[in-house]
């Protein structure tokens, strides 16, 4: 297993766009992690899932952010209609329960 | 809820001195604890972590973290800091035996000085 991969590594979209991101956790692991990143902050929680279900999503986040992972595997964050204060670093890290996180290389936003 | 405070954001320190970077969280209940590392335009990954014994864990190169569980505070040393070591370190925390997430604090960025 080659870590935690994700897909795009970079997406420019102009505003209004919806995007999609994806991510493959480590086989084994059964959580799994989305974080925001911007310059010079630490990774903010996005939402999580253990398994295939959403256990937590952050309040911070609005209606426009959806988040799925279909069959407890993969799982694919999406943002509809795209604003400037989107742009940021996406981060998927997973995990085993109560095991420490581990990231991939993560996918930059720029909305223009 | 847990939460997560990196009370400096840089710390700027003289190559071969040591260090000290300062993580304090706050929870109701026992936690696990980590360290993050970030160099620039790279992925995050693990220093140490703390689960459960010895306060005192050992991680990569050559850092150290101790956990207070009086202070609530899990500070990371190093006792001579190179060049290399100039990234952005994040402590982080997640409840114990609890199905919750893991909490990152804002970061500290580490200047190495020559």
């Amino acid at each position: 297993d080659t870590g935690v991969s994700q897909n795009p590594r970079h997406k420019i979209t102009k505003r209004g766009q919806n995007v999609t991101f994806r991510c493959d956790p480590i086989s084994e692991h059964n959580r799994l992690y989305w974080y925001r990143q911007t310059l010079g902050q630490g990774p903010e929680f996005l939402t999580y899932f253990q398994n295939e279900a959403q256990l937590e999503k952050s309040r911070l986040l609005s209606d426009r952010f959806s988040a799925e992972r279909p069959k407890g595997s993969f799982s694919t964050l999406e943002i509809q209609r795209t604003e400037q204060g989107d742009s940021a670093m996406y981060l998927c890290a997973s995990s085993l329960a109560g095991g420490e996180a581990f990231f991939g290389q993560g996918t930059r936003l720029t909305v223009v | 809820a847990q939460s997560v405070t990196q009370l400096d954001s840089q710390v700027p320190v003289f190559e071969e001195a040591p260090v000290e970077l300062r993580c304090n969280y706050s929870s109701s209940v026992s936690v696990y604890l980590f360290w993050y590392v970030q160099y620039p335009n790279q992925g995050l990954q693990l220093l140490l972590k703390y689960l459960s014994g010895s306060t005192l864990v050992k991680g990569i190169n050559g850092f150290e973290a101790e956990f207070n569980k009086s202070q609530t505070s899990f500070h990371l040393r190093k006792p001579s800091v190179h060049i290399s070591d100039t990234a952005e370190y994040f402590c982080a925390v997640t409840l114990l035996n609890r199905d919750d997430k893991i909490i990152f604090g804002k970061g500290t960025r580490l200047h190495i000085l020559p």
